[in-house]
């Protein structure tokens, strides 16, 4: 089985400023990492993914984050956030399965409203 | 390119009522899941399908049926609602060999 807690529930920032969004993660079986973004009244957007490689990934709209996994964590940056950043960010898990693949089942943190001040 | 379409949009239940929220997704995904979304809960699965005939529940499946009859369309169906399935409800596909998950815009659901 997988969970993961994302450590605050809502972070405000001012505008330029830079911004973490913490995430750990615990899981039996190797996962994949993911954040996704959801704006107001819309659907899930993905933002980034960690599958292999490199720990640090790069997503859209000047996203980053970064796996350690001696701490289980995934935590999401942005060095200087805009008014349009404001919206609620999920981190979440994805089980590999025998093949290295997915059946597609994500395990999602509660969630981390991003509120941007001017 | 529509990618994953859920209808309806909004829909307001009476207690005891029975609906089916429709899923379609024109991507050929194999994979087809369902969440709610609660306040402060994020994401949860109700329950998921890997193919055509092949379904199986998630974290929160009690109250609610599924079943997939072809790659396109998962419907998920509350057969009789109660107050604590109101939420927002989204769909979502993806393949196997490429883990992003596209999601539907979602339905929101009050159930009086």
């Amino acid at each position: 089985a997988q969970s993961v807690t994302q450590l605050d529930s809502q972070v405000p920032v001012f505008e330029e400023a830079p911004v973490e969004l913490r995430c750990n993660y615990s899981s039996s079986v190797s996962v994949y990492l993911f954040w996704y973004v959801q704006y107001p009244n819309q659907g899930l957007q993905l933002l980034l993914k960690y599958l292999s490689g490199s720990t640090l990934v790069k997503g859209i709209n000047g996203f980053e984050a970064e796996f350690n996994k001696s701490q289980t964590s995934f935590h999401l940056r942005k060095p200087s956030v805009h008014i349009s950043d404001t919206a609620e960010y999920f981190c979440a898990v994805m089980p590999q399965n025998a093949g290295g693949t997915s059946y597609g089942k994500l395990t999602f943190g509660q969630g981390t409203i991003l509120t941007v001040h001017p | 390119n529509a990618g994953v379409t859920q209808t309806p949009k909004f829909q307001v239940l009476k207690t005891g009522q029975s609906m089916t929220l429709q899923c379609a997704q024109d991507m050929n995904h194999e994979y087809m899941s369902w969440y709610r979304q609660d306040p402060g809960m994020g994401l949860r699965l109700i329950h998921y399908s890997v193919g055509a005939g092949i379904t199986d529940q998630g974290e929160v499946p009690n109250g609610y049926n599924v079943s997939r009859s072809t790659t396109e369309d998962f419907p998920l169906r509350l057969l009789s609602a109660a107050p604590s399935q109101t939420s927002v409800y989204f769909c979502a596909s993806s393949d196997p060999g490429n883990t992003e998950a596209f999601f539907g815009q979602g339905t929101r659901l009050t159930v009086v």
